[in-house]
């Protein structure tokens, strides 16, 4: 099975930086999402990683490394509508095709 | 291209009722998950449908069980419904080809069991 593990809640100040960290314990991995979930609406995919390191996106950029079972989500020059949950899911290895494991989310609050 | 499509998007129903929700995935997409999401327990994997096939299953009981059509579109149904099963219930869908992993989500249906 999966065990997936990252802050209930951060809070950041405008235009500053916050990290946030998902570690994970898993029978097989296929890959590590993250997605960004507003209040009352639908998940949004952010960044996917498969392979051990950092890819950019923009003002995000997530890392992984698969050996210590440890991602993050760094959010840059933050931005009021950062404010929402980041989800870490982890896809089974095990499984063809989409079967993610998510952890509870982090709620990010960026105050002026 | 049109998003995924989730209907009905609120619905109230009693104890012991059952149900049938209906997903819409993005035109060319094959695969359609479906996903619980509860406040206590975040969002959790129900199960996967791709080619009309029950691709992938989670850890729920077999009171809730789905299907999908020739044109892709899926349905869940969840039969004797428990006060626990008030949730919002998200579906998503991807090309399902190969290792493609991005899954775009439908805007999901709130369920209240009452």
């Amino acid at each position: 099975g999966q065990n997936i593990d990252q802050p209930t809640e951060m809070t950041a100040t405008e235009g500053a930086i916050v990290q946030i960290n998902c570690t994970y314990q898993t029978s097989g991995f296929n890959g590590l999402f993250w997605y960004q979930q507003h209040a009352g609406e639908a998940p949004t995919f952010l960044s996917y990683n498969v392979l051990d390191g950092l890819e950019e996106k923009g003002r995000f950029s997530s890392f992984l490394s698969r050996s210590k079972g440890y991602s993050y989500l760094l959010l840059k020059e933050l931005q009021m509508k950062d404010s929402a949950s980041y989800l870490c899911a982890v896809r089974d290895l095990t499984a063809a095709g989409n079967k993610l494991t998510f952890g509870g989310g982090t709620r990010v609050l960026v105050k002026p | 291209k049109a998003g995924v499509t989730q209907t009905p998007r609120y619905l109230i129903k009693t104890r012991g009722q059952q149900v049938t929700l209906s997903c819409s995935p993005i035109s060319g997409h094959r695969s359609v998950s479906w996903y619980q999401q509860t406040p206590g327990q975040g969002l959790q994997f129900l199960f996967e449908y791709f080619s009309e096939t029950q691709r992938n299953k989670g850890n729920f009981p077999g009171r809730f069980s789905g299907r999908q059509f020739s044109n892709s579109r899926s349905e869940m149904n969840v039969s004797t419904l428990e006060l626990g099963d008030s949730a919002l219930y998200l579906c998503a869908s991807s090309s399902g080809a190969g290792n493609s992993y991005e899954q775009y989500f439908g805007p999901g249906t709130r369920l209240t069991v009452t």
